[in-house]
């Protein structure tokens, strides 16, 4: 089954850094979500792209949806430790057909 | 607003043991689905639902079943656990545009 080539697979920051990651999948997909996963808990939508080009800021968050479509990138800005945790992406392809497919996962860890 | 509970959030199985994972949402979402997360491999989807009485296969059915007798209910049946199917289960809904997972159930098959 296809899943999206997220990168990099792991992170590891000093407080205050700016985080950079990105997703690439050899398929078009009409809408990029951005997740992220705490320990114990199931994944919480971080940010939603649904127009090729399109760039979306949530916070210190700022999504961009790759205008091949088959691309997005996520950064955060300035990191705090409550940004410790595994980051996903995810391309749904069709409005109304809700399936999603996952990237692999960032796992950021924030350095004392 | 309880959003997507799933229960139970532990469970041990014994090899060729069954059980069914429950999954309940009162959002009044028509979609809902069932992934599996495994090290390295993040969310795979196992079955969906478009609505009550409508189940369809994801990307790694084997060994799973499931039923919509409701729009709020979407339970996850192992038939024969094995090994291979010890993972952590998440269940979902979705409204369209947004999705909204459970906190998880950790399986283990011994």
């Amino acid at each position: 089954g296809q899943q999206l080539n997220q990168s990099p697979q792991s992170m590891f920051i000093q407080e205050g850094e700016d985080v950079s990651m990105n997703c690439t999948s050899s398929s078009i997909f009409n809408t990029w979500l951005w997740y992220k996963q705490d320990p114990g808990e199931g994944p919480v939508l971080l940010i939603a792209l649904y127009k090729a080009g399109e760039l979306t800021s949530n916070g210190r968050l700022t999504a961009q949806f790759g205008t091949t479509r088959k691309d997005s990138f996520l950064n955060i800005s300035a990191s705090i430790p409550s940004d410790v945790g595994i980051y996903f992406c995810a391309g749904r392809f069709n409005f109304g057909n809700e399936k999603l497919t996952f990237g692999t996962g960032t796992r950021l860890t924030i350095i004392p | 607003n309880a959003g997507v509970t799933q229960t139970p959030k532990f469970q041990v199985l014994k090899t060729g043991q069954s059980m069914t994972l429950q999954c309940a949402q009162d959002m009044n979402h028509e979609y809902m689905s069932w992934y599996r997360q495994d090290p390295g491999m993040g969310l795979r989807l196992i079955h969906y639902s478009v609505g009550a009485g409508i189940t369809d296969q994801g990307e790694v059915p084997n060994g799973y079943n499931v039923s919509r007798s409701t729009t709020e209910d979407f339970p996850l049946r192992l038939l024969s656990a094995a090994p291979s199917q010890t993972s952590v289960y998440f269940c979902a809904s979705s409204s369209g545009t947004e999705d909204f997972f459970g906190q998880g159930t950790r399986l283990t098959v011994v």
